[in-house]
């Protein structure tokens, strides 16, 4: 069975980074075609995509927030890692990670999700 | 790339819901749809513009043409309300992108 699960602090003052850890099991995100995203859902609005990375490691970014985010995979630890810059109250919101094995097949897998609250 | 949601639905427990998703030349776009209870996570419900995973039900379909794909559920249950939300990758730019989400109510 094929599982995401993340973890990470669930209140970040403003102005600080965020550092969410997506850990997943039964999958290798080196298998060709692989891929692994981070997504949002602020309270009462619509889910966001951030941040995606691929199996040959190549990355994309929502173009509205590139310069804030950070994403990198450790595949000794089954691991993707999420950073986001400069947190601010708007960035509160349920975060989740997601895996697809192709584009064709859509985000097949998601975590739990973890809560982030901005608040000083 | 742009896609457009209706807000919300709302269906009788029984009847067809059907839940539109407009785009510019949709249909030469691959579409997924997710089906997100409150507070759980998104669940693929569709891929590929009809394909169903395993374990959703027959009664989850959908269909992309011209400038809209739709999410039909049929024979709708109290269990189907949900957000629903159309994604596809822009392929041009490799990032994916969401509809607004559609509350479906029963």
């Amino acid at each position: 069975q094929i599982t995401l699960k993340e973890s990470g602090p669930t209140v970040v003052e403003p102005t600080q980074t965020l550092t969410l850890t997506c850990t997943f099991s039964n999958f290798s995100l080196s298998t060709y075609g692989t891929r692994v995203g981070w997504f949002r859902r602020p309270p009462g609005k619509a889910l966001e995509w951030l941040a995606l990375i691929y199996w040959d490691d190549d990355k994309r970014y929502r173009p509205s927030l590139g310069n804030r985010l950070s994403i990198y995979a450790d595949t000794s630890k089954n691991q993707v890692v999420l950073t986001m810059t400069n947190m601010g109250p708007v960035d509160t919101a349920t975060y989740f990670c997601a895996r697809s094995r192709d584009y064709y097949y859509g985000l097949d897998v998601w975590g739990q999700g973890t809560t982030v609250t901005v608040s000083s | 790339y742009v896609l457009t949601q209706p807000p919300s639905v709302s269906v009788a427990p029984g009847q067809t819901a059907r839940v539109t998703c407009g785009g510019n030349d949709i249909e030469t776009k691959t579409i997924h749809w997710y089906q997100q209870r409150p507070g759980q996570a998104p669940l693929l419900v569709l891929y590929a513009d009809r394909g169903r995973p395993s374990g959703i039900p027959e009664r989850f379909s959908g269909s992309n043409s011209g400038n809209t794909a739709t999410l039909t559920i049929s024979r709708v249950e109290a269990g189907d309300e949900a957000d629903y939300y159309c994604q596809v990758w822009d392929t041009g730019v490799d990032h994916l992108v969401f509809g607004g989400g559609t509350r479906l109510t029963v």
